[in-house]
């Protein structure tokens, strides 16, 4: 049991453009950044998205961020086959003095 | 560019001690700037932060865990390191070290990560 919820899986059609919620409580989304990270199969994980809605170097601009409240939002628009991964969300919770992940999201991209 | 490096072995028994060692280069685990911890992944399944601990020493561990785990760091060799004590089949996983900065600890950079799996 994950401390932040994420969907399952989600899908699109490439080039369409989709999102993926993250939702928490006041003690890690609600009071601390949000992170987003993508996983393809095989690789560690890769970080998409800090801070609720900045962008490393070298992540394209079709990802995006926000975050109201207790929840986030991870956005792609312009999908692509090479987006098919794993989609995880995750913070501080300043209650458990710990980082915590959502249960993570498998995009697919029909 | 920084590069973490987890090495230990890779089948540990039940009950025993987990102990994995992660090799910075290209940077400094002595800087004051960043955070290095653990974070696994069992087979086919989420990402489950394990811990974390600042150049000074200050440790940051999950409360699921916290009773089992200890991170430490070797600035001198530029290392950090995990032990998870008394483990069973539900610790096998990949494990990751990472970098860690800023106020939420959002990771920067990941090892490759170690499979390690526990057998009876």
């Amino acid at each position: 049991q994950s401390v932040l919820t994420q969907p399952p899986s989600v899908s699109a059609a490439p080039g369409q453009k989709l999102t993926i919620s993250c939702s928490g409580s006041s003690s890690n989304i609600g009071n601390n950044y949000v992170s987003w990270y993508q996983q393809l199969p095989g690789t560690a994980p890769k970080l998409l998205i800090y801070e609720n809605n900045k962008r490393p170097s070298g992540i394209p601009d079709r990802f995006s961020g926000s975050k109201s409240g207790t929840s986030a939002t991870l956005g792609i628009t312009g999908l692509q086959t090479g987006d098919e991964a794993d989609y995880y969300c995750g913070t501080w919770d300043s209650s458990l003095s710990a980082g915590v992940f959502g249960g993570g999201t498998k995009l697919t991209v029909l | 560019q920084l590069q973490l490096q987890e090495s230990g072995p890779g089948l540990v028994k039940a009950s025993e001690t987990l102990s994995l060692t992660c090799t910075v280069s290209g940077g400094s685990t002595s800087s004051s700037s960043y955070f290095w911890g653990w974070i696994r992944q069992p087979p086919g399944k989420g990402l489950e932060w394990i811990g974390s601990i600042y150049y000074s020493g200050s440790t940051y561990y999950n409360p699921s865990l916290k009773s089992r785990v200890t991170v430490s760091v070797d600035t001198s060799k530029n290392q950090f390191s995990l032990k998870l004590s008394s483990v069973t089949a539900a610790d096998t996983a990949v494990y990751y070290c990472a970098r860690l900065f800023g106020v939420s600890r959002p990771i920067d950079y990941w090892g490759q990560g170690t499979l390690v799996t526990v057998s009876s």
